[in-house]
């Protein structure tokens, strides 16, 4: 199985600041790489899929970039309602796995 | 507008057997992978298996193979995951997801507690 691992595993920002977060793949994913928003209590939501693509109704304030084991979510002026846990997932391989998760909070 | 319901969550004791249902609504349900994701509490997001549009092809997680079995009725837009064998480290909140790429679309999940 593809090991997914994301860091920092927990990242404090101020709102209006610049957020990566990373995801690494133990083997190429190509580019079947998808991001997930979830806050508490709430079922995740797509934000990313394809590595770069936002999905719909996602703000343009969220970008995807990397391929191959390499991958990054770019929130570029952080709003108060993006603090949340992250999350990537790869969907090259059965079985699809998840990255454990980065929690961004102020 | 789309929607994912589950349903058929509950208490059940260890070895037991419990069956999900998802009714899907708002998109063609029979164009679509389907999943099933788990998140214990407290804890991430666990893939647990899908199933291809028309039944023919079904993925596992290791974790669950041989006691998990996933379906769909597309006549019903259902999808379903019956769990037997069921462990303690099977207690988690089950959504199911429509696939491919990525997972667009989330049910707001159904809670299923193993516990003596």
């Amino acid at each position: 199985e593809i090991v997914m691992t994301q860091s920092p595993a927990t990242l404090s920002v101020s709102p209006g600041e610049r957020a990566t977060l990373s995801c690494r793949a133990s083997r190429s994913v190509s580019s079947n790489l998808a991001w997930y928003q979830q806050k508490p209590g709430q079922a995740p939501r797509l934000l990313i899929y394809g590595a770069s693509t936002r999905a719909t109704g996602i703000p343009a304030r969220f970008s995807g970039s990397g391929s191959g084991t390499e991958f990054t979510l770019t929130i570029s002026s952080l709003q108060s309602e993006d603090f949340a846990v992250y999350y990537c997932q790869q969907y090259n391989n059965w079985p699809y796995t998840f990255g454990q998760g980065t929690k961004l909070e102020i | 507008e789309v929607q994912l319901v589950e349903s058929g969550g509950g208490l059940v004791h260890p070895g037991g057997s419990l069956r999900l249902s998802c009714a899907a609504s708002g998109f063609t349900f029979s164009s679509y992978w389907m999943s099933w994701v788990r998140q214990a509490p407290g804890k991430g997001l666990e893939w647990v298996a899908n199933i291809k549009q028309d039944g023919s092809e079904k993925y596992f997680v290791d974790s669950v193979k041989g006691r998990f079995t996933i379906s769909r009725d597309n006549a019903k837009n259902s999808l379903y995951l019956q769990m037997n064998s069921l462990r303690a480290e099977d207690t988690a909140v089950y959504y199911c997801a429509r696939d491919v790429p990525g997972l667009h679309y989330w049910g707001q999940g159904t809670l299923v507690t193993v516990s003596s």
